[in-house]
């Protein structure tokens, strides 16, 4: 069975630019939700989709925006990018059990903003 | 809001020894989730050993066991027998029982070495 996978696996973009990252769920997982990795802030929570619908939204700006198709696969897009924006943006996937199913990793995507 | 802290920002151990990594966390909530996650350097995230707070007893998983404190809001993780492939970084994360959602909220992390 295929794990999480996140395209691009690294990309390099200039500020002001927009970009948008993409994650394939492992077959039969409904719940996708993305964390943005930093040295200095660590992991934090960006969203969560189940069922095409955002479910939960973490404390990042408007120009952090994501959307799920009804394939359950996801897309992240950052509008006008910031130096700060430079990070590993996880993806994990879950069959969402009603008592608590283990979240899949991706691979992450290595964002540089030049 | 919950928060998580790990205060071990790095450790070591030998080869085969045993080592324990702390996690306090903070949380109204009386259920609840807790989970270690080992990401090694440059792969991916995995789990390692969750807990559901309505369990008193410890969870293991092989080399892996926690100690769970509900009431201290403390829990550690604990590697028997360490071996080279342990050697990444370790992230605590909590998660809501309540409204349904899957998100975590993760401590910083400690960089566990196994030296040789």
């Amino acid at each position: 069975k295929a794990g999480v996978t996140q395209t691009p696996r690294y990309l390099i973009k200039t500020r002001g630019q927009q970009v948008t990252l993409s994650c394939s769920p492992i077959s039969g997982h409904r719940s996708v939700s993305w964390y943005q990795q930093t040295p200095g802030q660590g992991l934090q929570f960006l969203f969560e989709y189940f069922s095409e619908t955002q479910r939960n939204k973490g404390n990042f700006p408007g120009r952090f925006s994501g959307r799920q198709f009804s394939n359950s696969r996801s897309e992240m897009n950052v509008s006008t990018l910031e130096l700060g924006d430079s990070a590993l943006y996880l993806c994990a996937s879950s069959r969402d059990y009603p008592g608590g199913g283990e979240q899949f990793f991706g691979p992450g995507t290595r964002l540089t903003v030049l | 809001a919950q928060t998580v802290t790990q205060s071990q920002p790095e450790m070591s151990v030998q080869e085969a020894e045993t080592v324990t990594l702390s996690c306090t966390y903070d949380t109204s909530e009386s259920d609840y989730y807790l989970f270690w996650y080992k990401q090694p350097p440059s792969r991916q995230m995995i789990l390692v050993i969750r807990q559901e707070a309505y369990k008193q007893q410890n969870a293991t998983e092989n080399r892996f066991s926690v100690n769970f404190q509900k009431a201290a809001k403390s829990f550690s993780l604990k590697i028997s027998d360490s071996q080279l492939g342990d050697a990444a970084m370790y992230f605590c994360a909590y998660r809501s029982m309540q409204g349904g959602s899957e998100k975590l909220v993760f401590g910083k992390g400690t960089k566990l070495t196994v030296n040789p």
